[in-house]
């Protein structure tokens, strides 16, 4: 089966610029994470959806970021009046069930974003 | 809150060499341990788990990791590595609630 896609793969955007980021994850996984991934390091959380609920998002860097997954299928990542700083890859994750930190999580290939 | 320290960058290895990529954590609370790798241009594959029971955990592609409560560690180890084994690894540590990644070893291996 098909495993979690992300687009675009790649978005150079000018600052000041919106971008949208797009995440499919494995058909019928419940739960969908976000995660941002700076160059050099591990991924960073940034939010948790379990279906169409934002159950977390305490990750968020700041008011520019914007998440939303309205029918718990994909998923959306805004970031708006993008900052140099925001350059990086973003990651999406799945997993099947409502054992948020246990189970296995599923990835996607990541959409690095490069701010001018 | 927890952390993941991966004390090793960079590791180069020939091949056929054993390795041990290193990670410890801390943590307030007990955890599940994971140890992931990303490929170039890849998304991140688990490797292996520690939920719990048995403190050695073997995973995919010949790797396996071993839970150490009291020196809080979970050491990545293959006694035998392949030039398809270059990635780059991440260990991660769940409290059940929060999800944190270590920053990474790159491992390298050389013919």
């Amino acid at each position: 089966g098909a495993g979690v896609s992300q687009s675009p793969r790649y978005k150079v955007a000018k600052r000041g610029q919106d971008v949208a980021l797009r995440c499919d994850p494995i058909s019928g996984h419940v739960s969908l994470f976000w995660y941002q991934q700076a160059l050099g390091q591990g991924p960073e959380f940034l939010t948790y959806f379990q279906n169409e609920a934002q159950l977390d998002k305490s990750g968020l860097p700041s008011d520019r970021f914007f998440a939303e997954r309205p029918e718990g299928s994909v998923s959306t990542l805004k970031i708006q009046r993008t900052q140099q700083e925001d350059s990086a890859v973003y990651l999406c994750a799945s997993s099947l069930g409502l054992a948020r930190r246990q189970e296995t999580q599923y990835f996607g290939p990541g959409t690095r974003l490069l701010v001018l | 809150a927890q952390s993941v320290t991966q004390l090793d960058s960079q590791v180069p290895v020939f091949e056929e060499a054993p390795v041990e990529l290193r990670c410890n954590y801390s943590s307030s609370v007990s955890v599940y341990l994971f140890w992931y790798v990303q490929y170039p241009n890849q998304g991140l594959q688990l490797l292996l788990k520690y939920l719990s029971g048995s403190t050695l955990v073997k995973g995919i592609n010949g790797f396996e990791a071993e839970f150490n409560k009291s020196q809080t560690s979970f050491h990545l180890r293959k006694p035998s590595v392949h030039i398809s084994d270059t990635a780059e690894y991440f260990c991660a540590v769940s409290d059940g609630q929060n999800f944190v990644f270590g920053p990474g070893t790159r491992l390298s291996v050389l013919p």
